[in-house]
């Protein structure tokens, strides 16, 4: 069964660096988005991305995030200058584009800012 | 108040248990709910989904929604210790949209 891949698994930064978190989706699917999770909280919205441009993004994504879908199949996530309440896991989603298909989720990135 | 709620449990059961796991929201434009399953540091596996009010069957898993009452649950039936995970409700407003997520309701089976 197809499924989401995302890399590194754990990703350990120092605070003010730059960090790209990768994600390859379902093959042919059109939505694509960015959760995260911090250690004992629930999943919460970044940013969902469709049509090559940002379609809706929460007030946690700020000028720091950027995503970019730069070939036919990678979709990442960067933050410019990380800092430690950006430690957090993050997941990637995508979603087909027919009928009301739900998303599908990777196993996630963990992002460790020291 | 919570866009989307959920007692976080934990909830304990014996093996073969009925199990009932409910979520509440506050969006009456919500139109889309989905049930995720989260093994520990493991991303949401969706276990089901549903489009407005009714039912909705998948093997030992039922989930129902009732709009008029903003009230989503999920029944497992014949509970297994492989089922002991966290469990996420997440309602959506369309097709393409973000999920809201509940906290989770952590759930553990005892065999």
């Amino acid at each position: 069964e197809p499924e989401v891949t995302q890399t590194p698994s754990h990703q350990v930064t120092q605070m003010g660096q730059e960090v790209i978190l990768r994600c390859v989706p379902i093959s042919n699917h059109l939505y694509f988005y960015w959760y995260r999770q911090i250690l004992g909280q629930k999943v919460e919205f970044l940013v969902s991305f469709y049509n090559n441009e940002i379609s809706e993004k929460s007030e946690i994504f700020d000028d720091q995030f950027s995503v970019e879908r730069p070939d036919g199949s990678n979709f990442t996530l960067k933050i410019r200058s990380t800092k430690l309440e950006d430690s957090a896991m993050y997941f990637c989603a995508s979603k087909g584009g027919r009928g009301n298909q739900p998303q599908h989720f990777g196993d996630g990135t963990r992002l460790s800012i020291l | 108040q919570k866009e989307v709620e959920q007692d976080p449990g934990p909830l304990s059961v014996p093996e073969g248990a009925i199990v009932s796991l409910n979520c509440t929201y506050s969006n009456s434009a919500f139109q889309y709910f989905m049930w995720y399953r989260q093994y520990s540091r493991k991303g949401p596996e969706l276990l089901m989904y549903t489009y407005s009010s009714g039912n909705k069957e998948d093997g030992r898993f039922t989930a129902q929604v009732d709009k008029s009452s903003k009230y989503i649950s999920l029944f497992i039936r014949d509970s297994q210790p492989s089922d002991s995970a966290t469990y996420l409700c997440a309602p959506t407003y369309n097709q393409g949209g973000k999920l809201i997520f509940g906290q989770g309701t952590e759930l553990s089976v005892k065999p």
